[in-house]
């Protein structure tokens, strides 16, 4: 079974400093992308990044990026210059037959 | 363009009531879906649709049902509610189908905020 796993349920960042969130991810899949959503307290979901498996450079989004390590399937999301507004759940989604799967998410508080 | 239009935004029901979530995009999406997301379980699958006329089950489809007879809609229906079901609820769309899809990502709705008593 395909499976995400998102080991950090909450984590916490001064104002201004980069964080980490990690993802790891089970599929069968061949040619895949990969999706970090991110949901505010407004309930939005909203896409922050997408990464496809094949290529090699990691995605990178403004202040977003991530570290994809192909052979150990991690997929993580680095957020730099952490403003109060990235206040939020962050999940990670991995493909299977055209659906997304998501990880538990990680409760981000970005602390001034 | 709207984007996923879901309503209604909140509910509140009984115990073996019905009622209806409904869904509409206007992005021409060949896929939607409906997921439900409760505390420390994340998103999960309800059912899907890859086009009008075409549903299948997701991870967690009982107590539920779904039709796709148009391209816009996809409306889910709670046939006897149970407090199980206190969950929100998001409608998503994306373009394509299959694996011809997986470079789309999912566009969301603002979700429902469902209430069983």
């Amino acid at each position: 079974a395909q499976t995400v796993t998102q080991s950090q349920p909450e984590m916490s960042v001064q104002e201004a400093e980069t964080v980490t969130l990690s993802c790891t991810y089970d599929t069968s899949e061949n040619n895949y992308y990969l999706f970090w959503y991110k949901q505010p307290p407004s309930r939005q979901m909203i896409l922050v990044i997408r990464q496809e498996a094949y290529k090699q450079q990691n995605a990178t989004e403004n202040r977003f990026s991530v570290n994809f390590q192909k052979a150990a399937k991690s997929f993580s999301l680095k957020i730099s210059d952490s403003q109060l507004g990235d206040t939020a759940m962050y999940f990670c989604a991995c493909p299977t037959s055209g659906n997304l799967i998501f990880g538990k998410g990680t409760k981000l508080s970005v602390k001034p | 363009n709207a984007g996923v239009t879901q309503t209604p935004k909140f509910q509140v029901l009984k115990t073996g009531q019905s009622m209806t979530l409904q869904c509409a995009q206007d992005m021409n999406h060949e896929y939607m879906s409906w997921y439900r997301q409760d505390p420390g379980m994340g998103l999960r699958l309800i059912h899907y649709s890859v086009g009008a006329g075409i549903t299948d089950q997701g991870e967690v489809p009982n107590g539920y049902n779904v039709s796709r007879s148009t391209t816009e809609d996809f409306p889910l229906r709670l046939l006897s509610a149970a407090p199980s079901q206190t969950s929100v609820y998001f409608c998503a769309s994306k373009n394509g189908q299959g694996r011809s899809s997986y470079n789309s990502p999912l566009h969301f709705g603002n979700g429902t905020r469902l209430t069983v008593t």
